[in-house]
């Protein structure tokens, strides 16, 4: 079973489209992510959620909304797609948000390309 | 703010060479250190974690020293396979903030041959 899934993995799509990414886990964690990898494999986190609840928010244009019906779920929707959003995008999920002893543990990732 | 360097890639290596990849971390307080690696066309998997000072993570015969003197948590196999070739980054989690991230690396890709 895959414990964090994500889809779809691929994705191509024109300039300007609305798409969304989702995001399930089923380690019943409590705590949500979504990172960005750029084509230099340079990761960064965008968002992060806690119990539904917007935690983190980075530095990102607000055509992108994360959305958490739930828990377990966590979806991305990007809007007006911009060639500068070609990237792998990257579900997480950890148990708690202090705890030094937990783990992120990451999705496998949907690569979005925009043309 | 917090941030992890790591050497520049791609480091080549033959089969059964020493490895060594170096991380070294700014951050406050105390924290949590973690190698991830992430093979061609997959996402990033946990490779191994320290969660203070001393500690080493270890795991497939990879090992990491969490070392608070000199903020390093360098990366050492003692023999690598062609299968081990694939991207690790070195990341940070700081324990003291009210939201907790990873802070990763740029990654360094690892290619071994025959």
């Amino acid at each position: 079973d895959t414990a964090v899934s994500q889809t779809p993995k691929y994705l191509v799509t024109q300039m300007g489209n609305d798409k969304s990414i989702k995001c399930e886990q089923n380690l019943g964690h409590d705590t949500m992510y979504w990172y960005k990898q750029d084509s230099k494999k340079f990761l960064k986190i965008m968002f992060s959620y806690n119990n539904k609840e917007l935690i983190i928010n980075e530095t990102v244009p607000n055509r992108f909304s994360p959305k958490s019906p739930d828990k377990a779920h966590l979806n991305l929707h990007i809007n007006s797609l911009e060639l500068g959003d070609s990237a792998v995008y990257f579900c997480a999920s950890s148990q708690g948000v202090l705890s030094s002893g937990n783990t992120i543990y990451f999705g496998e990732g949907s690569w979005l390309t925009v043309v | 703010g917090n941030s992890v360097t790591q050497m520049e890639g791609p480091v080549t290596l033959s089969e059964e060479a020493f490895l060594t990849i170096n991380c070294t971390y700014t951050a406050t307080g105390y924290p949590s250190l973690f190698w991830y690696v992430q093979y061609p066309g997959e996402g990033l998997q946990l490779l191994l974690k320290a969660t203070k000072a001393d500690d080493k993570g270890s795991n497939k015969g990879f090992e990491a020293t969490y070392r608070k003197e000199t903020t390093s948590f360098h990366l050492e196999k003692g023999s690598v396979q062609v299968s081990d070739s694939a991207v690790y980054f070195c990341a940070l989690r700081d324990n003291t903030g009210t939201a907790s991230k990873l802070t990763f690396g740029t990654g360094t890709r690892l290619q071994v041959t025959l």
